[in-house]
């Protein structure tokens, strides 16, 4: 099984903020790499899919990169509804998530 | 507009059995393959099994391999999670997911969730 690891586990950063978090594979993905943003007591919601894929009608300030076993997402000037939980997911063979990344309001 | 609806969930003791529903409108169900993810109290998601459009492939993960079922019906546009020899360890939330493939497991991400639908095993 591939395990998907992302740091940090937490993140405090402050509106306007540029953010980075990565998420490291076990064994190389291509770019079967999915993004995720979930808030409380919410489903997940999909920002950036096959890596580096902006999803329909997520704000352009959310980038993803990477390809193989390292990627990051971006999220390039933090707006007040940015604070979430943000989590990988690969579906190259069976699908696994990254442990998640809670980012908070510094 | 895309719409999941789960239901089914439930208290159930250690051992028993429950059969979780996904309702699905505002899509053509029949092209899509559909997920089970789950997420236990306070922790993170994890991917339960998946079913491509026909249910020619099902995927499980190994933690409920065996004990649960995935399957689906295209004419009721119904996704449905038969979980049988429950354990604490099954406490989670259950979302229904849907995601866009080639018919295998690889997809261009789960875009629409359902709301989910809480699963608590105790005695």
């Amino acid at each position: 099984d591939i395990q998907m690891t992302q740091s940090p586990s937490s993140l405090s950063a402050s509106v306007g903020d540029r953010v980075t978090i990565t998420c490291r594979a076990s064994q190389s993905i291509s770019s079967y790499l999915h993004w995720y943003q979930q808030k409380p007591g919410k489903a997940p919601k999909l920002l950036i899919y096959s890596a580096s894929s902006l999803q329909s009608g997520v704000p352009s300030r959310f980038s993803g990169s990477g390809s193989g076993t390292d990627f990051t997402l971006t999220i390039s000037s933090l707006q007040p509804e940015d604070f979430a939980t943000y989590s990988c997911q690969q579906d190259y063979s069976t699908p696994s998530f990254g442990q998640g990344t809670k980012l908070e309001i510094k | 507009e895309v719409q999941l609806v789960e239901s089914g969930g439930g208290l159930v003791k250690p051992g028993g059995s429950l059969r979780l529903s996904c309702a699905a409108s505002g899509f053509t169900f029949s092209t899509y393959s559909m997920n089970w993810v789950r997420q236990a109290p306070g922790k993170g998601l994890e991917w339960v099994s998946s079913i491509s459009s026909s249910s020619s492939y099902k995927y499980y993960a190994d933690s409920v391999k065996g004990r649960f079922t995935i399957s689906r019906d295209n004419a009721k546009n119904s996704l449905y999670l038969q979980m049988n020899s429950l354990r604490a360890e099954d406490t989670a939330v259950y979302y229904c997911a849907r995601a866009l493939t080639g018919g295998g497991i690889r997809s261009l991400g789960y875009d629409h969730w359902g709301q989910g639908t809480l699963v608590t095993v105790s005695s």
